[in-house]
């Protein structure tokens, strides 16, 4: 168990519709990474912020946007939904204290766009 | 083309056989490997952590980094059924610079390990 939540774990919706996504790190977790995975592209990074500034963006679509909030937890938000953003969506920590390059994944949000 | 690029399989074994996964990677900025398993429906899981070449074991799991090369591997000794899951090796440059850590991942490796 990472420690690492996010809800809800499963979101069913309709194209055009707008879905926000939570995750909420353990305590002191400072960086935090959302990553989209689909089953034509995989496992794929999204967007880093670290201590509430976006540090890293990836291949996020400009309908996508995150923060990450003075608790230090974050929310993604998808907007405009399409069938192909149907994927699971996982937050990420890095491990800070620890200086280690590793990240600790949560259990994941599964989108559904109809 | 990709920067991770892994066989997606599907692998099939029988339980007690060694299993070989490997990865290649195009990216020589790339320092820090990670090998994650991920059963289905749930988060992928770290399983292995190696800092540049060279060779790390955890009980029956080994993984291998070889830069020369730029391949990637991990073995499993004494497979088991509850081995059965999909791998995911993964690399990142490390959190300075402009990457932030971000991990690039291959596609995945479904292994079934069946008794």
């Amino acid at each position: 168990d990472s420690g690492v939540t996010q809800t809800p774990k499963h979101l069913i919706t309709a194209t055009g519709q707008r879905v926000t996504l939570r995750c909420s790190p353990r305590s002191g977790d400072l960086s935090v990474y959302w990553y989209q995975q689909s089953l034509d592209q995989g496992l794929q990074f999204l967007i880093q912020y670290y201590n509430g500034e976006e540090r890293a963006k990836g291949n996020i679509l400009e309908r996508f946007s995150a923060q990450q909030f003075p608790d230090l937890h974050s929310e993604l938000n998808l907007s405009s939904l399409e069938l192909g953003d149907s994927a699971l969506y996982f937050c990420a920590i890095r491990n800070d204290l620890l200086s280690q390059e590793t990240q600790y994944f949560g259990p994941g949000t599964r989108l559904l766009v109809l | 083309q990709k920067e991770v690029e892994q066989d997606p399989g599907p692998l099939s074994v029988p339980e007690g056989a060694i299993v070989s996964l490997n990865c290649t990677y195009s990216n020589s900025a790339f320092q820090y490997f990670m090998w994650y398993r991920q059963y289905s429906r749930k988060g992928p899981e770290l399983l292995m952590y190696t800092y540049s070449s060279g060779n790390k074991e955890d009980g029956r799991f080994t993984a291998q980094v070889d830069k020369s090369s730029k391949y990637i591997s991990l073995f499993i000794r004494d497979s088991q059924p509850s081995d059965s899951a999909t791998y995911l090796c993964a690399s990142s440059q490390g959190a300075g610079g402009t990457s932030y850590g971000k991990l690039t991942f291959g596609q995945g490796t479904i292994l079934t390990v069946h008794p």
